[in-house]
């Protein structure tokens, strides 16, 4: 059952802090996904890959956030540095058409104090 | 431009009875239809999806979505609520070739014993 994988799970870290979450996508995907969810805020899109290059990170603030996907198996989204405002459950998907269906991983949960 | 809509925010039910959440679309094409479901503190699950044929869709967990194309709607139904089925549910649409899915804001099903 292929699925997606976040780690880590949960992350408690100080103000100022840097913050990386890693994803792997489900094998032969080429569309990779991070959104963002608050309670304030619900799901928000930040920034997704189409075949590892970034297509659209609009959704970041891109003074602090960054989002890379080093190879095929691999992204990461990258916060430095973190700040209280930045606690939500980020969240990770894979795909292999952009308007088809999403698969959704179980999420970072990110608490910054 | 593709957007979504789900009008009810929170939706209580009890236990046994049917459900129905709605969701709205804009789109002069026919989408991609999605339902997701999001138990607390998990990442979101596809329920069904819609993108030609038959109208009335089934999935999983006894549920079901009906395509209306004249009321741009694709309400989730389902005849009896089990109190597991307590959750976030999310409609998505999936419209231009080039875009990927738009999610709307969310239902928060609670039920009732």
């Amino acid at each position: 059952d292929a699925r997606v994988t976040q780690t880590p799970r949960h992350k408690v870290t100080e103000m100022g802090q840097e913050v990386t979450m890693r994803c792997q996508p489900i094998l032969g995907h080429n569309t990779v996904f991070w959104y963002r969810q608050t309670m304030m805020q619900g799901l928000e899109l930040l920034a997704y890959f189409r075949n590892r290059a970034p297509l659209d990170d609009s959704g970041m603030p891109k003074d602090r956030f960054s989002a890379e996907m080093p190879d095929a198996t691999l992204a990461t989204l990258k916060i430095q540095p973190s700040e209280p405002r930045d606690s939500a459950v980020y969240f990770c998907a894979s795909g292999l058409v952009l308007r088809d269906e999403q698969y959704f991983g179980p999420g970072t949960r990110l608490t910054v104090t | 431009a593709q957007s979504v809509t789900q009008p009810d925010i929170h939706i209580t039910v009890s236990e046994g009875a049917s459900l129905e959440l709605r969701c709205n679309y804009s789109y002069g094409a026919t989408p991609y239809l999605f339902w997701y479901v999001q138990s607390p503190g998990q990442g979101l699950q596809l329920l069904l999806k819609y993108f030609s044929g038959d109208t009335l869709v089934q999935g999983i967990k006894g549920f079901e979505a009906e395509f209306k194309r004249s009321q741009s709607s694709f309400n989730l139904r389902k005849p009896s609520v089990h109190w597991s089925d307590a959750a976030e549910y999310f409609c998505a649409v999936g419209a231009d070739a080039g875009n990927m899915l738009t999610f709307g804001g969310g239902t928060r099903l609670m039920v009732k014993p």
